[in-house]
Formats: structure tokens, C-alpha cells, sequence
């Protein structure tokens, strides 16, 4: 089955610690981005990549950062330098050349501050 | 410029009824205009999108109407059921650029029996 895989579904973390959440996908697909949901805020892009070992910043990257270093995968860590981190990020990708330009999500991860 | 406003933030529909969500954009730069659902605790999945090269796009019971000079876009859903109920983005972007898509804040529908 083709598509994009995050884990954890749930993570829990105590302030002051960096956590990672992980995102996998098979389809092939050059550009990838990480957004970050909170309720009645839309979707706000965190950092996105469009080719291996390259990224950039989208509209609210302070407080994470993220590595490319295969093109299947894209890990966001959370740093305990991002001030309110529980919310819902969701992971995407997308082919860079021809083709559908549909973005695809995956399933998201639920990261909770205690 | 690179906003998205999407518009109502909230819409009752009765079952079999039409739901109409609408999107305004600024930046005559983009050329790919999606929607999107999402279920609680769900990743959005793609809906359905346009090109500005046509007016209408349909799949199924779901229809994008878009107005280039109005620089404007919507979703209808005819015979609206209650499993639609979701909430609904709609998205931009310039592929040609390969930017980011821009998102709306998003719709909630929900539709009662």
C-alpha cells in the first residue's frame, strides 16, 4: 500500500524535552511538510522540503527543526524552546514534477504537554 | 497576499440540501486550487481540485466553481448526507513555483437528518 505513515498516533511529553515525531512515506513523492493544527487555526506550515538534504521555513518554525536525509522520510523534532507545542501535526508530501499535484496527508500525531 | 479566506467558519445543512463553501485568493500567481476533508482525529484527504483553465470541476455529488476575475472559488455538495459532515479547507498554490499550498481556516459542516 502506497502512502504516508506517522508515528506516534499519541505522544505525550514533559516540558523541557525535545521529542520526534516521525514521517514516512512510499510514494515516491520529492517535496515534503510538516503542519502543525489547533483548533479553528487552520493549518500552519511548520517547514516543508522539496529535495533531499534541503528545507525551508514556513510560517511558524521557531521552536522546531527537521532533517531530510532520505527522501522517503522526514522527521520533526519539537524542541522544549517551542513555547506551546500540544497540538496536532500532520505530515505531507507531494511530487515536485508532473503528475497529480494532489498534496497527501497522513494519519497526524497528537502531541500533549503534561 | 498569500491568504486564503474561506467562508462560512461554521454551516448547518439539512439532509439533501446544498452545502456551498467559498474561498477568496489575492495572489493571481496561483494555478491549483484543492479542497480538502478532514474527520475528527483524521489527516485531511483530497477532495477534489481545479485548474483555472476551466469554470467547473464535478465528481460525484461535490462541484468546484471558480471565478478567475472574481479571483474567487467554492465547494458545492448536493444532496448533502449526514456522513458528510466534516470540515472542509480550501487550499492554493503555484505549481509552477512549487510553492506550499496556502490553506483557509477551514468549514465545519454538518448536515442533520
Amino acid at each position: 500500500d502506497g502512502g504516508i505513515t506517522q508515528s506516534p498516533k499519541y505522544l505525550f511529553r514533559k516540558e523541557g524535552q525535545n521529542v520526534t515525531l516521525s514521517c514516512e512515506q512510499n510514494l515516491n513523492h520529492d517535496a515534503m511538510y510538516w503542519y502543525r493544527q489547533d483548533p479553528g487555526q487552520g493549518l500552519r506550515l511548520i517547514y516543508y522540503s522539496q529535495i533531499v538534504n534541503d528545507f525551508q521555513k514556513g510560517d511558524i518554525a521557531e521552536g522546531y527543526s527537521v532533517s531530510r536525509e532520505k527522501k522517503e522520510s522526514f522527521p520533526l523534532t519539537v524542541t522544549s524552546a517551542q513555547k506551546n507545542p500540544t497540538a496536532f501535526y500532520l505530515c505531507a508530501s507531494t511530487t515536485s514534477g508532473k503528475g497529480p499535484q494532489g498534496q497527501f496527508f497522513g494519519p497526524g500525531t497528537r502531541l500533549t504537554v503534561l | 497576499q498569500q491568504q486564503v479566506k474561506q467562508s462560512p467558519q461554521s454551516l448547518i445543512v439539512q439532509k439533501g440540501g446544498i452545502s456551498i463553501i467559498n474561498c477568496a485568493y489575492e495572489n493571481t500567481a496561483f494555478d491549483y486550487f484543492p479542497w480538502y476533508q478532514q474527520f475528527p482525529g483524521k489527516g485531511p484527504a483530497l477532495l477534489i481540485a481545479i485548474r483555472p483553465d476551466v469554470s467547473e470541476k464535478k465528481e460525484g455529488r461535490f462541484t468546484i466553481s471558480f471565478n478567475k476575475s472574481a479571483k474567487q472559488f467554492s465547494l458545492h455538495i448536493m444532496d448533502s448526507q449526514p456522513g458528510d459532515s466534516a470540515t472542509y479547507f480550501c487550499a492554493a498554490r503555484t505549481i509552477s513555483g512549487n510553492t506550499p499550498l496556502v490553506f483557509g481556516k477551514g468549514t465545519r459542516l454538518s448536515v442533520i437528518a
